[in-house]
């Protein structure tokens, strides 16, 4: 079965410092990989994908995510965080019709 | 291009009781997908329609969950003889037609939380 795990419930980091949020997969096949984010009583907002081509995805707000096939990750990244990207962040690996998310990661950007 | 819509935005019902939320897709998507999230959980998957087709539903839509999308555009779920346990946010999410370069990114709405008293 497809799956991912985020292995951190929390990261915290200061604002203009760079961030990562951990993401590592278990698939058969190709994997089609995906993050979103999530803010406070609202649905998920499509961050950036992973199909196929270069490992270094580029993403909304200034996201990017590498994908790594030999570490089976994929994490994302931003060069310098803001407070505004406090949040929660999703996973997810597509099995099927559907996506199977991981538990999320709370980034705590500290001003 | 509006976003994907659902309503009601909160329910609150008594155990017992049967509810029925509703999701508009983004317009011309064919494809439409329904999850249930829990605090402190990612969401998970319940169930996706392509057109009025309902072509896979997780073991967790048990047989007091059905949803059904009659023409191919709007969706509803509905919860009969809801429990405590079904409290969470219901999400719904559409993706674009299959084609050329299709890679079913889903685009989610704002989800409709239920709470079971």
């Amino acid at each position: 079965a497809q799956s991912v795990a985020q292995p951190e419930d929390q990261v915290n980091v200061a604002e203009g410092n760079p961030l990562t949020v951990k993401c590592t997969y278990s698939v058969s096949g190709n994997p089609y990989l995906f993050w979103y984010v999530q803010y406070p009583n609202r649905g998920l907002q499509f961050l950036l994908k992973y199909i196929t081509g270069d490992n270094l995805v580029k993403g909304s707000y200034g996201f990017e995510a590498e994908f790594n096939k030999s570490q089976t990750s994929f994490h994302l990244k931003k060069p310098s965080a803001l407070v505004s990207d406090s949040a929660l962040y999703f996973c997810a690996v597509r099995s099927s019709g559907a996506l199977v998310f991981g538990k999320g990661t709370r980034l705590s950007v500290i001003a | 291009d509006t976003g994907v819509s659902q309503n009601p935005r909160h329910k609150i019902t008594k155990r017992g009781q049967n509810v029925t939320f509703r999701c508009d897709p983004i317009s011309e998507h064919n494809r439409l997908y329904w999850y249930r999230q829990t605090l402190g959980q990612g969401p998970e998957f319940l169930t996706y329609f392509q057109n009025e087709a309902q072509l896979e539903k997780s073991r967790l839509l048990s047989d007091r969950f059905s949803a059904e999308r009659p023409k191919g555009s709007f969706s509803t779920l509905e919860i009969q003889r809801t429990e405590q346990g079904d409290s969470a946010m219901y999400l719904c999410a559409s993706s674009p037609n299959p084609g050329p370069g299709w890679t079913d990114t889903q685009y989610f709405g704002p989800g409709t939380r239920l709470t079971v008293l």
